[in-house]
């Protein structure tokens, strides 16, 4: 167990529906990444928060949002979602933002768009 | 755009047979890690290598590190059925982030 909380593990949805990915880093991580998995794309970095704040930004979508609140946990928002965004979707945490930091990786949220 | 490309991409072994996964890049990174991953699960990390020409250690496993930083690679010695999963190998940026971009993977499977 690594410490990362997602949830829901399984989201079946339909195409055009917009849903929630929640994450909860490990007890004193300031610091949440988010990636998609696709069997096309592999593993591919989306957006990364730092005590609340957007630090860097990846191949994320502009019908995907994400944010970080004050008790520190994330969400990663997709809205009008297409057949194409069907993935696992994971979360990371680390301590801090840069240097050679660790990171954790939760068990992944897999979405399936119908 | 950066890229990280894994070889081989798929690899079939008996139980016992050494194996070699490579990872290159025409980027620099400031540390490369090593992850597996189970069906099922996230990546979890093996090693994090930052020096150029660093070789480490872990049981059966030795990881390498290119002089140049752009490269790795893992070497498994006595490969066992509990060593199968997919390896992913990850290349930090440094700065003031510590985003990794992953490689394109390594599925091992190991048949005892």
């Amino acid at each position: 167990d690594s410490g990362v909380t997602q949830t829901p593990k399984h989201l079946i949805t339909a195409t055009g529906q917009r849903v929630t990915l929640r994450c909860s880093p490990r007890s004193g991580d300031l610091s949440v990444y988010w990636y998609q998995q696709s069997l096309d794309q592999g593993l591919q970095f989306l957006i990364q928060y730092y005590n609340g704040e957007e630090r860097a930004k990846g191949n994320i979508l502009e019908r995907f949002s994400a944010q970080q609140f004050p008790d520190l946990h994330s969400e990663l928002n997709l809205s009008s979602l297409e057949l194409g965004d069907s993935a696992l979707y994971f979360c990371a945490s680390s301590v801090r933002s840069g240097g050679y930091g660790i990171q954790y990786f939760g068990a992944g949220t897999r979405l399936s768009v119908l | 755009t950066q890229l990280l490309e894994q070889s081989p991409q798929f690899l079939s072994i008996q139980e016992g047979e050494n194996l070699t996964v490579y990872c290159n890049s025409s980027s620099v990174f400031s540390s490369l890690q090593w992850y597996r991953q189970e069906p099922g699960e996230g990546p979890v990390l093996l090693v994090t290598v930052v020096t150029g020409g660093e070789v480490k250690k872990l049981k059966r496993l030795t990881f390498q590190f290119g002089d140049a930083r752009k490269d790795s690679s893992l070497h498994i010695t006595a490969a066992q059925p509990g060593d199968t999963g997919l390896y992913l190998c990850a290349g930090a940026e440094g700065g003031a982030t510590n985003k990794l971009i992953f490689g394109t993977g390594t599925l091992l499977a190991v048949q005892p």
